[in-house]
């Protein structure tokens, strides 16, 4: 079975801040991570994810993230927030059968602040 | 590249009524797909895996005759809510893998629906 979690449910920055959203998995083998935005009332947006290649993964919007299989960690970050970032980010993992079903984190709001 | 096309991105539906979501893969074949329902701040969850040309397969908690699922071809899905009420007010979902692709996964742009 896999799991996620996403540390802090709401997140607060100033624009021009450090974002780091943070996000750890459970999983019996290393799985597939991804990391989606969704903006309110829409749908969701890939942001990057992970497959095994580079754990320095880079996605768009100036958004990264690192797999550290040490730490069992996926978290995002980005050096420096806008006010367009704000949103509603969900740590994304699923497993490396042909199912590819997602389990979904509980989520992060991040805010800006002017 | 693969889309997935969702519709009706909004319904309103009244009480103990019935309504059909449909999630299309606009140019490839997607053999399964899945469906995904989200509760006003909640997560994602999944519901069921839709697989063409056999029965769903419902997560632990999702009522299978509530919850219609037929995936008759190998482009389209349909999600239907039967004898809606208003705590099926949700954000549903749906995802599909393009075979052979690994692990790129495609979201329709989902369905809000209302029961009032």
């Amino acid at each position: 079975a896999q799991s996620v979690t996403q540390l802090g449910s709401h997140v607060s920055v100033s624009e021009g801040a450090l974002v780091l959203l943070r996000c750890n998995y459970s999983s019996s083998v290393p799985p597939y991570l991804f990391w989606y935005v969704q903006y309110p009332n829409q749908g969701l947006q890939l942001l990057l994810k992970y497959t095994s290649a580079a754990t320095l993964v880079k996605g768009i919007n100036g958004f990264e993230a690192e797999f550290k299989k040490s730490e069992t960690s996926f978290h995002l970050t980005k050096p420096s927030a806008h006010m367009s970032d704000a949103a509603e980010y969900f740590c994304v993992v699923s497993d490396r059968t042909g199912r590819r079903a997602l389990t979904f984190g509980s989520g992060t709001r991040l805010q800006v602040q002017p | 590249g693969a889309v997935v096309s969702q519709h009706p991105s909004r319904v309103i539906c009244k009480s103990g009524t019935s309504v059909k979501i449909e999630c299309r893969s606009l140019d490839f074949q997607a053999t399964t797909m899945f469906w995904y329902r989200q509760f006003p701040k909640q997560s994602l969850m999944l519901m069921a895996t839709s697989n063409e040309g056999s029965k769903a397969t419902y997560e632990q908690g999702v009522e299978k005759d509530k919850f219609l699922i037929n995936h008759a071809s190998l482009t389209l899905s349909t999600l239907t809510v039967t004898s809606a009420h208003p705590e099926d007010s949700s954000f549903y979902i749906c995802s599909a893998t393009v075979q052979g692709s690994g692990n790129t996964i495609y979201f329709g742009e989902g369905s809000w629906l209302t029961v009032v």
